[in-house]
């Protein structure tokens, strides 16, 4: 049973518009959250993250909403440049008896056109 | 300071046989995970060591195997290897602490025959 869902593996945006990932998960258990780019044969690079305390976090061109009611978050970019392009994660917590482990979805290639 | 390092980068091998992968953490980082990538699952958690125990565990078989050593440096054994084991392994380090500062290193991509 996958308890993070990416619905949509792939995104394509024009440069300096505005570039929306979304992430759904199932688990309420979750606190904490977080999203990841990944370029190919390189490891996930960690880039924004939210407490389920929180509802938006935000830094630089970068926004994640938070609405745990729905069990949903967002990943906002504005404005979207061509280096952007590349794979992005949704990631929860999972707390579980003094560790935890990140819980991750398939992912969304994001492709950003000049 | 040095980031994670996994080696080797690359890696083939044939079915049945078995395979040691290599991470060491960042400097200071006592946790170390391990996540498997592949293109239909997309990150699947293996294992996370803390101060050489396993801490939490994935559903994988029991072919998938790990250790840390008290240098906090991480090793990960597959034996008997499957064509299905072909994927990127990853290796990820966090210190401990609320901001789940996890940091991966570039994988080690696996390959079998």
């Amino acid at each position: 049973d996958q308890q993070v869902k990416q619905n949509s593996p792939s995104l394509s945006v024009q440069e300096g518009r505005i570039s929306i990932l979304n992430c759904d998960y199932t688990n309420s258990m979750f606190d904490y959250f977080l999203w990841y780019k990944k370029y190919p044969a390189e490891g996930p690079t960690f880039l924004i993250s939210i407490s389920s305390i929180k509802d938006k976090n935000e830094d630089g061109r970068f926004t994640v909403f938070l609405n745990k009611s729905a069990k949903h978050l967002s990943l906002h970019i504005v404005p979207s440049q061509p280096g952007d392009s590349a794979v992005y994660f949704c990631a929860a917590v999972t707390p579980q008896g003094g560790s935890e482990k990140l819980v991750f979805g398939k992912g969304t290639k994001l492709t950003v056109n000049p | 300071k040095a980031g994670v390092t996994q080696t080797p980068r690359y890696l083939i091998k044939t079915r049945g046989q078995q395979v040691t992968l290599s991470c060491s953490p960042i400097s200071g980082h006592r946790s170390v995970s391990w996540y498997q990538q592949t293109p239909g699952q997309g990150l699947q958690f293996l294992f996370e060591y803390f101060s050489e125990t396993q801490r939490n565990k994935g559903n994988f078989p029991g072919r998938f195997s790990g250790r840390q050593f008290s240098n906090s440096r991480s090793e990960m054994n597959v034996s008997t290897l499957e064509l299905g084991d072909s994927a990127l392994y990853l290796c990820a380090s966090s210190s401990q602490g609320a901001d789940y500062g996890y940091t991966f290193g570039s994988g080690t991509r696996l390959t079998v025959v």
